[in-house]
């Protein structure tokens, strides 16, 4: 069964400090990861999407690293905001060539404290 | 541009009652889908569509039903509401084999 596991579960740092935030997965076969910032009552936003070649992929403040060898990837989120305060959520596609099935882990709920 | 909207944000029914959840696009995907989300589980997703016209089921189809008969609608039905199925539901659609949209959800609470 394809699984999803991100850590921690929830997490608080104070403004202006750096953090990183994991996701492992057993999905196969693997088509792409995705990571997702979703605010308090609002919907998932996509924030980066890597296949499998790409290791490295950043939006602005956000990197996100993809190791397919180890089923790993992490989010690191540099210089931290209030704004950043959210659940980020770690999405891996399967493709199986008929269709594509994603499964979503159940998040990382970040508080960014002054 | 709208984006994906959702209505009603909110709601409350009663143990048997019927409601139909509205997901609106207005970015000319083809594919839709409806997903619930609940506390300390990933999204689920119900049902989905890839065009106009076509549904088909997702991880956790029962108790549901859906159609799209205009391209830029989707919508998600419940027949007999149970209290299992109080949860965030969200809309989202997409283009080829880009990220999906998200709405921003409706609360449905069955008593």
């Amino acid at each position: 069964k394809n699984q999803v596991e991100q850590s921690p579960q929830s997490l608080i740092i104070l403004e202006g400090k750096n953090c990183t935030l994991q996701c492992n997965y057993t999905v196969s076969p693997f088509s792409n990861l995705r990571w997702y910032k979703q605010d308090t009552g609002r919907g998932p936003v996509s924030l980066t999407i890597m296949t499998f070649s790409e290791n490295t992929k950043s939006n602005g403040r956000y990197t996100a690293t993809l190791d397919a060898d180890t089923k790993q990837s992490s989010l690191h989120i540099t210089a931290s905001q209030l704004s950043d305060s959210a659940s980020y959520i770690c999405v891996v596609s399967d493709y199986t060539g008929t269709a594509s099935k994603l499964t979503f882990g159940t998040g990382t709920r970040l508080q960014v404290t002054l | 541009n709208a984006g994906v909207t959702q209505t009603p944000k909110f709601r409350v029914l009663k143990t048997g009652q019927s409601m139909t959840l509205l997901c609106a696009q207005d970015m000319n995907h083809e594919y839709m889908y409806w997903y619930r989300q609940d506390p300390g589980m990933g999204l689920r997703l119900i049902h989905y569509s890839v065009g106009e016209g076509t549904t088909a089921k997702g991880e956790v189809p029962d108790g549901y039903n859906v159609s799209r008969l205009k391209k830029q609608n989707f919508l998600l039905g419940l027949e007999s509401a149970a209290p299992s199925q109080t949860s965030v539901y969200f809309c989202a659609s997409r283009y080829s084999n880009q990220p999906q949209h998200f709405g921003d959800g409706t609360r449905l609470s069955i008593l």
